[in-house]
């Protein structure tokens, strides 16, 4: 399979717990991105990596969220003391030409259920 | 504020005919223009694309046509099949340093055999 890849697909946890989501973006892609689905909305902007680095973290909520790449590949998103208001799809996007977003190929998602 | 809006929640089409899908936008920033269709239980999948220097791109049986003084697209789908009942984003891209995609919330099609 040469699509990006997101796990684990469901993740239920307690209010106040801590939670890892990961993806693992197409081969050879060097840009990588975190969106927010919430019900009834369209995917939300969390965060952009291109290599290693955080190019971009506007999106992220708050300091309870933070994501890390560390060798350019696999990225993590961590979120802290989660709320019930976490409760979303949470997908990833790989591109191999940062910028040209008609190349933002996207994973089928966690779903996180705060309960 | 809403930068990306697609007014119609759902949209019902007999198969065959022409699926028109909406979407208005009030950045005026933006220069790049997708549409992404997300099947239940997956991620969303690019479609097509259009640049603003453009007012209409075509791909099979899919045109996107952009009215930029109007800061309004809208997808065509024609002859419409079951197989394209699914969700339809709209998102808007800027180049200019962000590579962030802003979303609509979705316009959902069914195909009526």
């Amino acid at each position: 399979g040469a699509g990006v890849s997101q796990t684990p697909s469901n993740k239920v946890t307690e209010k106040g717990k801590y939670v890892e989501l990961r993806c693992d973006p197409i081969s050879g892609h060097t840009a990588l991105y975190w969106y927010r689905q919430s019900l009834g909305q369209g995917p939300e902007f969390l965060i952009y990596f291109q290599g290693t680095g955080a190019a971009d973290d506007s999106g992220l909520p708050n300091d309870r969220f933070f994501a890390v790449r560390p060798e350019g590949s696999v990225s993590t998103l961590k979120i802290q003391r989660t709320e019930r208001g976490d409760s979303a799809v949470y997908l990833c996007a790989s591109s191999l030409i940062p910028g040209l977003a008609d190349t933002q190929y996207f994973g089928p998602g966690t779903r996180l259920t705060v309960l | 504020d809403q930068q990306v809006k697609q007014n119609s929640p759902s949209l019902s089409v007999q198969e065959g005919r022409i699926s028109i899908l909406n979407c208005d936008y009030t950045n005026s920033m933006f220069d790049y223009f997708l549409w992404y269709k997300k099947y239940p239980a997956e991620g969303p999948t690019f479609l097509i694309s259009i640049s603003s220097i453009k007012d209409k791109n075509e791909d099979g049986r899919f045109t996107v046509f952009l009215n930029k003084s109007a800061k309004h697209l809208s997808l065509h789908i024609v002859p419409s099949q079951p197989g394209d009942s699914a969700v339809y984003f709209c998102a808007g891209y800027s180049g200019a340093g962000s590579y962030q995609l802003t979303f609509g919330k979705g316009t959902k099609l069914s195909v009526i055999p």
